[in-house]
């Protein structure tokens, strides 16, 4: 069964610094691969999304990922954080065969002033 | 284009009480999906509809009942509410179910349930 271990709970980052958020998967084969952000009281959005061909990412508001089959990781970065960055970010990882997400416990990011 | 609509936002209910969570969208997806969200646990997959006609267990399936009415609407019932079942719920739609170059899920704003 698919997996997706995120290992910090909470970060809290200067704005202006810069940000990786962490994540690991387990899946046997080449996976689908996800980070989704929440901020307060809304729904998820999604940022992100490999699935094939280019390892590095890029996503919406300045976020990129790096997926690296070694390491078995997919992780969120971003070189300069800002205040409106403050939110839940989620890491989901899927499969191909009509199959369904599973959803990391999430990321909670703190910007200090 | 409203995307994912839920109602209700926000709902208290009594342990024993019974109410449907309804969820719809206007984007001519044809899977939907319901999640529960507790502090801690990450989202959790309840039931999914892949199209019209069809719903499947998630993780988290007992409790709750699901009705996918049409294309557009998806809702899930809680017959006997329990204060284990106090969460946030959250519906989604996507294109294709696991067709990951379209599968870009779309969440709604949630639905906010305490039990007492």
């Amino acid at each position: 069964a698919q997996s997706v271990t995120q290992p910090d709970i909470h970060i809290t980052v200067s704005e202006g610094a810069s940000l990786e958020l962490r994540c690991n998967y387990s899946y046997g084969a080449t996976p689908y691969l996800f980070w989704y952000v929440q901020s307060p009281g809304q729904g998820l959005q999604l940022l992100l999304k490999y699935f094939s061909g280019d390892t590095l990412v890029q996503g919406i508001k300045g976020f990129e990922a790096e997926f690296k089959r070694s390491q078995s990781s997919f992780n969120l970065r971003k070189p300069s954080v800002h205040w409106s960055d403050a939110a839940e970010y989620f890491c989901a990882v899927g499969n191909s065969g009509y199959s369904t997400l599973t959803f990391g416990k999430g990321t909670m990011l703190l910007v200090s002033p | 284009n409203a995307g994912v609509t839920q109602t209700p936002k926000f709902q208290v209910l009594k342990t024993g009480q019974s109410m449907t969570l309804q969820c719809a969208q206007d984007m001519n997806h044809n899977s939907m999906y319901w999640y529960r969200q507790d502090p801690g646990m990450g989202l959790r997959l309840i039931y999914y509809s892949a199209s019209e006609g069809t719903t499947d267990k998630g993780e988290v399936p007992n409790g709750y009942n699901v009705s996918r009415l049409n294309k557009r609407e998806f809702s899930l019932r809680l017959e006997s509410a329990a204060p284990s079942q106090t969460s946030v719920y959250f519906c989604a739609s996507s294109a294709v179910l696991g067709a990951p170059s379209t599968d870009t899920q779309y969440f709604g704003p949630g639905t906010r349930l305490t039990v007492l």
